[in-house]
This record gives C-alpha cells, structure tokens and sequence, in this order.
C-alpha cells in the first residue's frame, strides 16, 4: 500500500535529550514537510523539502533539524534547544509544487518529561 | 498576511443539521483552498477543496462556498452524521512563488454531532 509512514507513533524523551521522528513515504513524492500540531493551534510547519538534499525552514524551525538524503525520506530531529518539544507532530508529501494535495502521516506523539 | 483564521473553535449540531464552518485569508496570492478532516490520534485527511476560478465545490453532503472578493470560504456539512465529528481545518496555499505547496493551516474547529 502507498503511504506514508511515521515512527515511533508515542515517544518519550527526558528534557535536554535529542530524539530524531522518522518519516517514510513511498508515493514517490518530491514534497515533504513537517508540521507541529497543539491544541487550538492548528498545525504549524516546522520544515519543507522539495527535492533530495534541499530544505527550507518553515515557520516555527527553531530547535529542530532536518535532512533529506534519499527521496523516500525526512526525519526530523527534536533538538535540546526546543523549549517546548512536547506535541503532535505530523509528517506530509505532495507530488510537486504544481500539485499542492498534501498526504498526511499517522504522527507521532512527543512527550518530554 | 500568511493567516488563514477559522471560526468557530467548536460547534456541536444535532444529527441531520447543517455544519458550518468559516475561514477568511488575506493572501491574495493564495489559489487552493482545501479542507482537512483528523479523527483523534489519526494524521489530517484532504476532504475536499477548492480553486478561485469557481464559487462553489460540492462533493456528496460536503460542499465548498468561496467569496473571492471577500477572501472568505466555507465549509457546509449537510444532514451532519454522527461519524462527521472530527475536527476540520482548513487550509490555503499558492501554486508558486515563495508559499510553494505549502499549507497554512486555520485554527481547526471541533465538530461534535449528537445522535
């Protein structure tokens, strides 16, 4: 089945840990992004990649990283440095920038104690 | 001028009512205006959407209204099911140019309906 895969679906992580959110897709996407998910907050985008080994930051970039070495995938790594990591955080591919349908991940769900 | 602001935050209809849910954007770059649909615990699914060149999309008991000239577009749930609670977001981007596919999302809103 085409898709889009996220993992771990929960994760907990002790405050100062780095902890890296892997997401896979196999609908030959040359999208990707992440977006952060909090309650009345919608989703806001953290990182966009158009094609391998480019990216761009999104809005909300600090204390996060991200790279791009194969097509199929775009993990993403919850740094020290964000003070609020705890979240929902989701995962999207669309087919190019003239076909702006995105396709959403399952999540994972972050919490940092 | 990114914003896509979204009202209500949540909104509770009887089974066989109508939902409606508001949206309004100052972009005037944005050019597809989508609606997503999460269930809890579930990623945002694409319910349908929506170009300026049209003012109305509609797709079984979901339909799509855009006021261009307002910037404004909304979503009308018909004959509301108790399966149709969820929350929706909407969402806008522009083809080109620095948005690039990219989604900004609304606030989302709460939809509950009761049997």
């Amino acid at each position: 089945d085409g898709g889009i895969t996220q993992s771990p679906k929960y994760l907990f992580r002790k405050e100062g840990q780095n902890v890296t959110l892997s997401c896979e897709q196999n609908l030959n996407h040359d999208a990707m992004y992440w977006y952060r998910q909090d309650p009345g907050q919608g989703l806001r985008l953290i990182y966009y990649s158009q094609i391998v080994n480019d990216f761009q930051k999104g809005d909300i970039a600090e204390g996060y990283s991200v790279s791009r070495e194969k097509k199929e995938s775009f993990p993403l790594t919850v740094t020290s440095a964000q003070k609020n990591p705890t979240a929902f955080y989701l995962c999207a591919s669309s087919i190019s920038n003239m076909n702006t349908e995105a396709f959403f991940g399952q999540g994972t769900r972050l919490t940092v104690v | 001028q990114q914003q896509v602001k979204q009202s209500p935050q949540s909104l509770i209809v009887q089974k066989g009512g109508i939902s409606i849910i508001n949206c309004a954007y100052e972009n005037t770059a944005f050019d597809y205006f989508p609606w997503y649909q999460q269930f809890p615990g579930k990623g945002p699914a694409l319910l349908i959407a929506i170009r300026p060149d049209v003012s109305e999309k509609k797709e079984g008991r979901f339909t799509i209204s855009f006021n261009k000239s307002a910037k404004q577009f909304s979503l009308h749930i018909m004959d509301s099911q108790p399966g149709d609670s969820a929350t929706y977001f909407c969402a806008a981007t522009a083809a080109g140019g620095t948005s690039y596919g990219k989604l900004t999302f609304g606030q989302g809103t709460i939809l509950t309906v009761h049997p």
